[in-house]
């Protein structure tokens, strides 16, 4: 089992600012999720990762292998950024994931 | 959007009844999982399937079974409902590893 640890598990951030949030895991994986999910919704893959730097509007996504460590970046935070930021990775020969328990997002105007 | 879909949306049923969820991909994707999602513990995997009748146990598994006789579709059984099965229900897919998942809408049980 993979143990995956998100932080921070709430943010609250004003509009327009640079938001940052880690997530590391205790052994190899195959690939790491960044997922979103806003209140009472269902859950959106932002990004798939097994090396380097994604970018996707104002999203940014890294990962480092060596160190075990992924980061999410929100660029000029907006209100409608605010959701539930989860991080997955995925491992085993089912490529099944393993959930960090989700950064709680609210970006005020 | 990704062609998956669950069924039911929202049920509630009493304890000691059998529910079945159903879960339904028309991208023909390989893999699919049953999740499901707690407060304070995040999402969890129950079961998942690697191919038709091919299946596995996660690591919440007690109480639950599933079966897939057809590609498109991943049945989560709870075989005599529990208060502790009360919970969000999460299926998602994905094609071969390393490649994106998708996640159904979510199917939101209460076992009274």
């Amino acid at each position: 089992k993979n143990e995956v640890e998100q932080s921070p598990q709430n943010l609250t951030a004003q509009e327009g600012e640079f938001i940052t949030i880690n997530c590391s895991y205790s052994v190899g994986i195959s690939a790491l999720h960044w997922l979103q999910q806003h209140p009472g919704g269902g859950i959106v893959s932002l990004f798939m990762l097994s090396s380097g730097k994604k970018k996707h509007g104002r999203l940014i996504a890294t990962i480092n292998i060596q160190e075990k460590h992924s980061s999410l970046h929100i660029t000029a935070s907006h209100p409608r950024d605010s959701a539930v930021y989860i991080c997955a990775v995925a491992q085993g020969t089912g490529n099944q994931f393993y959930f960090g328990t989700g950064t709680s997002l609210t970006v005020i105007p | 959007d990704a062609g998956i879909t669950q069924s039911p949306r929202h049920k509630v049923t009493e304890t000691g009844t059998p529910v079945t969820l159903r879960c339904h991909q028309t991208e023909n994707h390989r893999y699919m999982y049953w999740y499901r999602q707690d407060p304070g513990h995040g999402l969890r995997l129950i079961h998942y399937s690697y191919g038709v009748k091919d299946t596995d146990k996660g690591e919440v598994s007690d109480g639950y079974s599933v079966s897939r006789s057809k590609t498109e579709d991943f049945l989560l059984t709870l075989e005599s409902a529990t208060s502790s099965q009360t919970s969000v229900y999460f299926c998602a897919i994905t094609g071969q590893a390393n490649t994106e998942a998708f996640f159904g809408q979510g199917t939101r049980l209460t076992v009274v």
